[in-house]
């Protein structure tokens, strides 16, 4: 069965320092979705993604956050200048569509930890 | 804007019958969702309602939707071990296609 993949599963950065999460949506999905989960608080949207380009995206998605898909099968995402706030759970999904009754499949996670 | 409260745990027996609670603030819901995420994997879409409807049953999951009081809840019947996860509501309102998570239910399952 097609699934989301993630990379890596656990990530340990230094405040100050850039990261990049890696995703691999399903091949024949359009939509891409970032959302982040610090821990024990909700489930938070990012940014959603199409045609190459953002469509969407939270107050969350400030300057510090960006998005790629730098080729046909990777999307990620990158965060300039770690705080010790952003250690959470991330979460990327992808969607063939993008309708009320569309199922975004979601991969396992990355758990980034600022120190 | 849209908000989604859950508890955060819920402990049942094997066997017996677990009820997970949502509530939610936006009268403009479309649908609504449950997901499921087990350690360590993603999460999992179970089941969706319709806003216009209020039940839907599949199997040993029936979802009940009170539109009134903004009230979902996801019934697993005869739960058993291999339902122990983190259980999240999400909406999806009027004009959006992205859903807004609640922080999820752990349903933990003892003997």
């Amino acid at each position: 069965e097609p699934e989301v993949t993630q990379t890596p599963s656990h990530q340990v950065t230094q405040m100050g320092q850039e990261v990049i999460l890696r995703c691999v949506p399903i091949s024949n999905h359009l939509y891409f979705y970032w959302y982040r989960q610090i821990l024990g608080q909700k489930v938070e949207f990012l940014v959603s993604f199409y045609n190459n380009e953002i469509s969407e995206k939270s107050e969350i998605f400030d300057d510090q956050f960006s998005v790629e898909r730098p080729d046909g099968s990777n999307f990620t995402l990158k965060i300039r200048s770690t705080k010790l706030e952003d250690s959470a759970m991330y979460f990327c999904a992808s969607s063939v569509f993008q309708g009320k009754n569309t199922e975004a499949f979601f991969g396992q996670g990355t758990r980034l930890t600022v120190v | 804007g849209e908000d989604v409260e859950q508890s955060l745990f819920l402990s049942v027996r094997e066997g017996d019958s677990s009820v997970i609670n949502c509530t939610y603030t936006d009268s403009s819901s479309t649908y609504l969702y449950w997901y499921k995420q087990e350690p360590g994997a993603g999460l999992q879409l179970l089941t969706y309602i319709f806003s216009n409807m209020d039940m839907k049953q599949d199997q040993r999951l029936t979802v009940l939707l009170n539109k009134k009081d903004k009230h979902l809840s996801l019934r697993i019947a005869d739960t058993q071990t291999g339902d122990s996860a983190i259980y999240f509501c999400a909406e999806k309102t009027g004009g959006s296609y992205i859903p807004t998570f609640g922080r999820g239910t752990s349903l933990i399952v003892h003997p």
